[in-house]
């Protein structure tokens, strides 16, 4: 199983429309928590944190269940240049911090 | 925010060179960066951790003999891509996180270096 899993993609979707991605970390003991964005032949850019609270930035909503060790991400009224592939990241202290990336989801936002 | 910047963006080498990644935080003090290497259209896979002022540490499966990676400073990782192979072709990543102090786990990452050998 890998440690960090997500929905495999990708996702084609029309403009203003609302696209869930679901994530999956398989270590319980993972500390901190991700979105990152990244657009093609380019680095990632951090998105959002995520909180066991969860927390929204305008459009974007994440949030994270513990007990599952799931984390989501939610985009409302999907914009043009929301198309990239977003990648669930999860961060382990064990001694030192160890980041682990998902494969990422593409997603395909259509006018 | 943090800045991470890397150079070159671009390379294009012949089969048999080395090729040296530089990437530096530009406006914090990184005491761990990462290297990363990504094929078109997979994600990031963790090449190795550099830790400033000793070796860096090694994924399984990567060749540190093949990857020379020096931290010397709080602000420089470099990565050497030694004898490099058009299999090497990849686009390579830095990441740095900041120094202990402000730690929440986020990695700030350099814009990437292209490489391709002929």
């Amino acid at each position: 199983r890998k440690e960090v899993e997500q929905d495999p993609g990708p996702f084609n979707v029309p403009e203003g429309a609302t696209v869930a991605f679901n994530c999956t970390y398989s270590n319980s003991a993972s500390q901190s928590f991700f979105w990152y964005r990244q657009d093609c032949r380019k680095e990632p850019k951090l998105l959002m944190s995520v909180y066991s609270s969860g927390n929204e930035d305008g459009r974007f909503t994440a949030q994270l269940n513990r007990a599952s060790q799931y984390i989501s991400l939610l985009i409302r009224d999907s914009k043009l240049s929301d198309s990239a592939t977003y990648l669930c990241v999860v961060t382990l202290n064990t001694g030192g911090f160890k980041t682990i990336f998902g494969a990422g989801t593409r997603l395909f936002v259509k006018a | 925010g943090a800045v991470v910047s890397q150079h070159p963006s671009w390379v294009i080498c012949k089969s048999g060179t080395s090729v040296k990644i530089e990437c530096r935080s530009l406006d914090f003090q990184a005491t761990t960066m990462f290297w990363y290497r990504q094929f078109p259209k997979q994600s990031l896979m963790l090449m190795a951790t550099s830790n400033e002022g000793s070796k860096a540490t090694y994924e399984q499966g990567v060749e540190k003999d093949k990857f020379l990676i020096n931290h010397a400073s709080l602000t420089l990782s470099t990565l050497t891509v030694t004898s490099a192979h058009p299999e090497d072709s990849s686009f390579y990543i830095c990441s740095a996180r900041a120094r202990a102090g402000v730690e929440t786990g986020e990695l700030f990452f350099g814009e990437g270096s292209r490489l391709t050998v002929l």
